[in-house]
């Protein structure tokens, strides 16, 4: 079974600043992705960037980008020129990659990020 | 382009009772899966459906079940609802064969069981 671990309950950025989100995850699998979800107070869960393990390079999204270790398996998420509406909570997740369907997410407990003004 | 939609948005149940939930996925997508957020937690995968069948299940009683409609669409039913089924329940829809690890996600309905 896999699993997937936030260490920090919370966090918080001044406007403009950057941040780094922490996510460590096991899994015995070779091929697999992971995800970062945001989920304001509206609770709309929101994908915000996706890597795939076999790809060396990090994934970026605009003001977001990733640093994935696969060895280490670590996945941080980086927020550059952080807004107020960033302000969320942000989840890790993995998936297993299969060719079929039945693949589940296994999400992280999540980091409470509040961006101040 | 129509996104993942969730109806009700809030439900009140009383212990024992049970309890539909309904998702439409994401234009196009064919696979439903639900997860189960407890107030402060990271969402927990209850099941999937693809081609009107169950294909992967999580660590949930049999008072979980589910349903795939022929146009996708899916209902969770939980049956002899406990105090300890109060969550955020969340939809989300992919497409297998094609970016089939993405999953987009509905708003959710907020179940409270009294």
């Amino acid at each position: 079974a896999q699993t997937v671990t936030q260490s920090q309950p919370e966090m918080s950025v001044q406007e403009a600043e950057t941040v780094t989100l922490s996510c460590t995850y096991d899994t015995s699998e070779n091929n697999y992705y992971l995800f970062w979800y945001k989920q304001p107070p509206s609770r709309q869960m929101i994908l915000v960037i996706r890597q795939e393990a076999y790809k060396q390079q990090n994934a970026t999204e605009n003001r977001f980008s990733v640093n994935f270790q696969k060895a280490a398996k670590s996945f941080s998420l980086k927020i550059s020129d952080s807004q107020l509406g960033d302000t969320a909570m942000y989840f890790c997740a993995f998936m297993k990659q299969k060719d079929n369907a039945g693949n589940m997410l296994t999400f992280g407990g999540g980091t409470r990020l509040m961006v101040k003004p | 382009d129509a996104g993942v939609t969730q109806s009700p948005t809030h439900l009140i149940k009383t212990r024992g009772q049970q309890v539909t939930l309904r998702c439409s996925p994401k234009s196009g997508h064919d696979t439903v899966s639900w997860y189960q957020q407890a107030l402060g937690q990271g969402p927990q995968f209850i099941f999937q459906y693809y081609e009107e069948e169950e294909r992967q299940r999580g660590n949930f009683p049999d008072r979980f079940s589910g349903h795939q409609f022929p146009n996708y669409s899916s209902e969770l039913n939980v049956n002899a609802l406990l105090l300890g089924d109060s969550a955020l329940y969340l939809c989300a829809s992919s497409l297998v064969g094609l970016l089939q690890e993405t999953q987009y996600f509905g708003p959710g309905t907020r179940l409270l069981v009294l």
